[in-house]
């Protein structure tokens, strides 16, 4: 089971956001992160725990290991307001869960 | 450009049945793995399935297994998800999902289709 914490996060643009996922049981890095804005399907952020996805930009960085890990978004801005999901992800066999998700917004 | 194109989705009483069809187009199909993915309105992102590239490895999740069946065909590009004995909790917008890297099974989605939306109802 996947926790992020907080629920909602309201923050002003330039400031740095940081989000929380803690799993149940060690997950082994194997921790991805996720953003979806309104109306939009999801879009990979991270995985790996610490990889960005090709095309994120460098606000955009993850870390941790085990069981707690952290999305961290510096330079805050307007498009940034979304709901991030955690999820941690396994190879055998195949399959993953989400977070209940983060709303991040942008005052 | 790699397009995923969700299509299928309607009313349906429970009890029924439905097949959600993705179309794929701009990349290999046959060597990712893809997965469906829904999320109820208003909630969060519930992993349903995974398919292998050649179909040898299927996996469901326990809410729908026994109920949902994931298949492939790779001369039409082309990800399914047959959905049997629906119920009211199944509403949802489903989405197909196509892994990040062709050489790993590792469920990184990177490309999303736009969904497709089904409503159990009576």
């Amino acid at each position: 089971v996947l926790t992020q914490t907080p629920g909602t996060l309201s923050l002003s643009p330039g400031e740095r956001a940081s989000l929380s996922c803690r799993a149940s049981q060690t997950v082994n890095n194997f921790l991805a992160w996720y953003q979806q804005r309104p109306g939009q399907a999801p879009r990979l952020l991270i995985y790996g725990a610490s990889i960005r996805a090709p095309g994120i930009p460098d606000r955009f960085s993850g870390s941790g290991s085990a069981t707690d890990f952290t999305l961290t978004i510096s330079r805050l801005e307007p498009e940034d307001s979304a709901i991030y999901y955690c999820q941690q992800y396994g190879s055998s066999p195949p399959r993953c869960s989400f977070g209940q998700g983060t709303k991040l917004e942008i005052k | 450009e790699v397009q995923l194109v969700e299509s299928g989705g309607e009313l349906v009483q429970p009890g029924g049945s439905l097949t959600l069809s993705c179309t794929t187009s701009g990349f290999n199909f046959s060597v990712y793995s893809m997965t469906w993915v829904r999320q109820a309105p208003g909630k969060g992102l519930e992993w349903l399935s995974y398919i292998s590239g050649g179909s040898g490895t299927k996996y469901h999740a326990a809410s729908v297994r026994g109920r949902f069946t994931v298949s492939r065909d790779n001369s039409k590009n082309s990800l399914y998800l047959q959905m049997n004995s629906l119920r009211d909790d199944d509403t949802a917008v489903y989405y197909c999902a196509r892994v990040l890297s062709s050489h790993s099974n590792a469920m990184n989605l990177y490309h999303w289709g736009q969904g497709t939306l089904v409503t159990v109802s009576s």
